[in-house]
């Protein structure tokens, strides 16, 4: 069974300073991996992925997330938090098959 | 652009009431999923399907039906609704051999 572990609830950072959503993850075989963004009362976008290939994946918005294989994590970061960068960020995974596992979640709090 | 659009943003319905949630893709994927979102939990995959008349249970398909008549529609129905169903729901569509799922707005369901 595959499963993603944000541990995480909540990140708060102030604008400006850099960002970083935690993600890892479980699964037998090469690990398809994606970080999604919620609004509020919206459903999910798309951020990016990592397939295969250099372990640093940019996305969209200036994010960018490092693969470790090692550790089984694929961390979300962002050099300069923007205050319209608040919202709730999923990390997903998938292996053989077409189903996505997600995680639990992480809200990101950027302050001015 | 992909769509995947959900007949509906918010609902109320009454306890024991038989629900129909709606979906549509415009973009001729093959896999279709119902996930429910509830806080602290990510997204749970309820049902999917992989092509027309063909569906898989998901991780909590309990209380819960789906329909794919058309390939571009998928339909979750809520048997007899009950007030622990009430929840944001999502669907999303796939190519297969596809990487990322492509999510509607989701639906909010409250049930009274």
């Amino acid at each position: 069974a595959q499963s993603v572990a944000q541990p995480e609830d909540q990140v708060n950072v102030a604008e400006g300073n850099p960002l970083t959503v935690k993600c890892t993850y479980s699964v037998s075989g090469n690990p398809y991996l994606f970080w999604y963004v919620q609004y509020p009362n919206r459903g999910l976008q798309f951020l990016l992925k990592y397939i295969t290939g250099d372990n640093l994946v940019k996305g969209s918005y200036g994010f960018e997330a490092e693969f470790n294989k090692s550790q089984t994590s694929f961390h979300l970061k962002k050099p300069s938090a923007l205050v319209s960068d608040s919202a709730l960020y999923f990390c997903a995974v998938k292996s053989a098959g077409n189903m996505l596992t997600f995680g639990g979640g992480t809200r990101l709090m950027v302050k001015p | 652009d992909v769509k995947v659009t959900q007949s509906s943003r918010y609902l109320v319905k009454r306890t024991g009431e038989k629900v129909f949630l709606e979906c549509v893709q415009d973009m001729d994927h093959e896999n279709m999923f119902w996930y429910r979102q509830d806080p602290g939990l990510g997204l749970r995959l309820i049902y999917f399907s992989y092509d027309v008349k063909m569906k898989e249970k998901g991780d909590i398909p309990e209380g819960y039906s789906v329909s794919r008549e058309k390939k571009e529609r998928f339909s979750l129905i809520l048997e007899s609704a009950s007030t622990n169903q009430t929840s944001m729901y999502l669907c999303a569509s796939s190519p297969v051999g596809g990487t990322e799922a492509f999510f509607g707005q989701g639906t909010r369901l409250t049930v009274v």
